[in-house]
């Protein structure tokens, strides 16, 4: 595609039930990142992928939150027994290549809107 | 971790000004980005500008590496330009993942 595209772009949740975001990352981008972002702040690092691997989740917050992408290309980021703290935008960005350079520069979705009610 | 602070936090200009973003950062980069953020939340890429200086249009940005620090210039603004502007790095030595640390940002209201 010619961007990131995410959805839904929003999501309202009753505490407790788990929600499912998905991200499809432009074609043929290795690398793969979810972040948070709370109103009023930069984004915040959650995982990271590089094809199917997941080689980072040091940014995940407990153990309720879940990312996969088992074919390398799209990602879904599954929370579960969601709580009000998790109301936030999530993102999701992919580059090119990894390591150094140019190609390391990442493109962002649009986002989705959680609110847990 | 690695520090990246932002200046000013919050600047309003009347059409047709010129501005100068800062972006400080306390260790060595890989990798820095300038993004727009425009009122959808639509984190827009400006530069890909680990150093040197590069410019698109009214915009330009210069980054000074040994000096960690990093500027946007916005020349001649438009009510268009309003959003949040965030500066983000990649940590050299920051292992296998080349992941973002963003800056507190800067809001920017351009007025008619």
């Amino acid at each position: 595609g010619a961007g990131v595209s995410q959805s839904p772009r929003y999501k309202v949740a009753k505490r407790g039930q788990d929600v499912a975001l998905r991200c499809d990352p432009i074609s043929g981008h290795v690398s793969l990142f979810w972040y948070q972002q709370a109103l009023g702040q930069g984004p915040e690092f959650l995982t990271y992928f590089q094809n199917e691997a997941q080689l980072d989740k040091s940014g995940l917050p407990s153990d309720r939150f879940f990312a996969e992408r088992p074919e390398g290309s799209v990602s879904t980021l599954k929370i579960q027994r969601t709580q009000q703290e998790d109301s936030a935008v999530y993102l999701c960005a992919s580059s090119l290549a990894t390591g150094t350079g140019v190609y390391n520069e990442q493109f962002f979705g649009p986002g989705t809107r959680l609110t847990v009610l | 971790g690695i520090q990246v602070e932002q200046s000013p936090p919050d600047l309003i200009l009347q059409e047709g000004a010129n501005s100068t973003l800062r972006c400080n950062f306390s260790d060595s980069v890989n990798n820095l980005q300038w993004f727009h953020q425009n009122p959808w939340g639509q984190l827009i890429n400006l530069f890909y500008i680990p150093s040197g200086t590069k410019q698109n249009g009214r915009l330009s940005a210069t980054t000074v590496a040994t000096e960690r620090y990093s500027l946007l210039y916005i020349s001649s603004s438009q009510t268009t330009d309003s959003g949040v502007y965030f500066c983000a790095v990649e940590r050299k030595d920051g292992g296998a993942t080349n992941k973002l640390i963003f800056g507190t940002g800067t809001l920017l209201a351009v007025q008619p």
